[in-house]
């Protein structure tokens, strides 16, 4: 119940494109679904988050689409650039279990040029 | 201003040696956490700290030791190494802010390989 579940594992998109990932979960104790973008040899940052009383966030060339009622949210990377091109990892949080994130398995996205 | 600063970046040990990860940051958070991330598995929680002198575990505890004496570090020990343990390890850490996680910051890992 604590799991995130995201799809798809890899993701090929042409400059210009659409990138689509998508996430759901179980447990609707979670209240923050946060983004991030992790290139390689460095630490996840956080890219954009949405709390579930809101069901779409916009930040420039990113948009998170939650639906609460099916559990699911998904990421949306408009104009997609090559330097986009990174793993994206959704996560869940429950505040009253110590802000722990509860991580998805990850999207590794390609941006072909 | 470092943020989460991981000693170190890089080891390799052999089964059954025991070694201690550091985790230092510098942003006055009180919430921190050890992470490890293996492919296709996304990042799991080791175990976690909400304030100094406290520890609980996370998903995957097994094989693992953690102690928060002070506020700022977090330590992460493996008593006996094994090639299970083999992964990248994060450190992270957050402040709460209206009942939501604040400024949380990872720190750039530590490549670890048991043989």
């Amino acid at each position: 119940q604590q799991q995130v579940k995201q799809s798809p594992q890899s993701l090929i998109v042409q400059k210009g494109g659409i990138s689509i990932i998508n996430c759901a979960y179980e447990n609707t104790a979670f209240d923050y679904f946060p983004w991030y973008q992790q290139f390689p040899g460095k630490g996840p940052a956080l890219l954009i988050a949405i709390r579930p009383d809101v069901s779409e966030k916009k930040e420039g060339r990113f948009t998170i689409s939650f639906n609460k009622s099916a559990k699911q949210f998904s990421l949306h990377i408009m104009d997609s650039q090559p330097g986009d091109s990174a793993t994206y990892f959704c996560a869940a949080y429950i505040y009253n279990q110590g802000g722990k994130l509860i991580f998805g398995q990850g999207t590794e996205l390609s941006v072909k040029p | 201003n470092a943020g989460v600063t991981q000693t170190p970046k890089f080891r390799v040990l052999k089964t059954g040696q025991s070694m201690t990860l550091l985790c230092a940051q510098d942003m006055n958070h009180e919430y921190m956490y050890w992470y490890r991330q293996d492919p296709g598995m996304g990042l799991r929680l080791i175990h976690y700290s909400v304030g100094e002198g406290t520890t609980a575990k996370g998903e995957v505890p097994d094989g693992y030791n953690v102690s928060r004496l002070k506020k700022q570090n977090f330590l992460l020990g493996l008593e006996s190494a094994a090639p299970s343990q083999t992964s990248v390890y994060f450190c992270a850490s957050s402040q709460i802010h209206k009942g939501q996680p604040y400024g949380y910051t990872f720190g750039s890992g530590t490549r670890l390989t048991v043989v």
